[in-house]
């Protein structure tokens, strides 16, 4: 499968607790998104990379969250000390960017559940 | 900032029937995406309009972008079972801004 994957599929996590996410894009794409969805509405932005660079970040993402693409492919999100608001479904996506161009591709997702 | 409006947020329809959606930018967009999330799913690329004023067809979808590339519509002629789910536009710059989604459901 030359899709984007993403791991786990699904965490239960307490409260307070630190849970980290894995996402591997399209082996060829140059950029990566992360995004929160909860039920009923659209992909929430959080941040993306282009190549290992992290060239923005969504201002409604706290300190608790931090995003590594430590060699351009694979990238991980970590959320310390969660929240129940943190529960949602962590979408991740890939696109390969060009002038015209920037269709993402996404994983299947991350659904987390803080206790 | 940028935001794009989408409506309605639902649409209740028989099968057979039509449906569309509608997205507005508050600014102008170099281009605009469709995607469909199945429920349980994650969002598919449908298409991209770059022209203004740009229409596209697939099978039974037509895709409009707008003149001022400010607004965009999703058109599905007689609907069917297969169509049901959330349908996304998303608008782009530099980023993509998402709408909120218009969720299709068919009534049995």
């Amino acid at each position: 499968d030359t899709g984007v994957s993403q791991d786990p599929r699904h965490k239960i996590t307490k409260r307070g607790q630190n849970v980290t996410f894995r996402c591997d894009p399209i082996s060829e794409h140059n950029r990566l998104y992360w995004y929160r969805q909860t039920l009923g509405q659209g992909p929430e932005f959080l941040t993306y990379f282009q190549n290992e660079a992290q060239l923005e970040k969504s201002r409604l993402l706290s300190d608790r969250f931090s995003a590594e693409r430590p060699k351009g492919s694979f990238s991980t999100l970590e959320i310390q000390r969660t929240e129940q608001g943190d529960s949602a479904m962590y979408l991740c996506a890939s696109s390969y960017r060009t002038n015209s161009r920037d269709t993402q591709y996404f994983g299947p997702g991350t659904r987390l559940t803080v206790l | 900032g940028q935001q794009v409006m989408q409506i309605p947020q639902y649409q209740h329809v028989q099968e057979g029937e039509d449906f569309t959606t509608y997205c507005n930018s508050s600014t102008t967009l170099s281009n605009i995406q469709w995607y469909k999330q199945r429920p349980g799913g994650h969002p598919v690329f449908l298409i991209q309009l770059v022209k203004s004023g740009e229409v596209k067809k697939q099978k039974r979808l037509t895709f409009q972008f707008g003149e001022a590339k400010k607004n965009s519509s999703l058109h599905i002629t007689a609907t069917q079972t297969t169509d049901v789910g959330t349908y996304f536009c998303a608008g782009s710059n530099y980023q993509l801004i998402w709408g909120a989604g218009t969720k299709l459901i068919i009534k049995p």
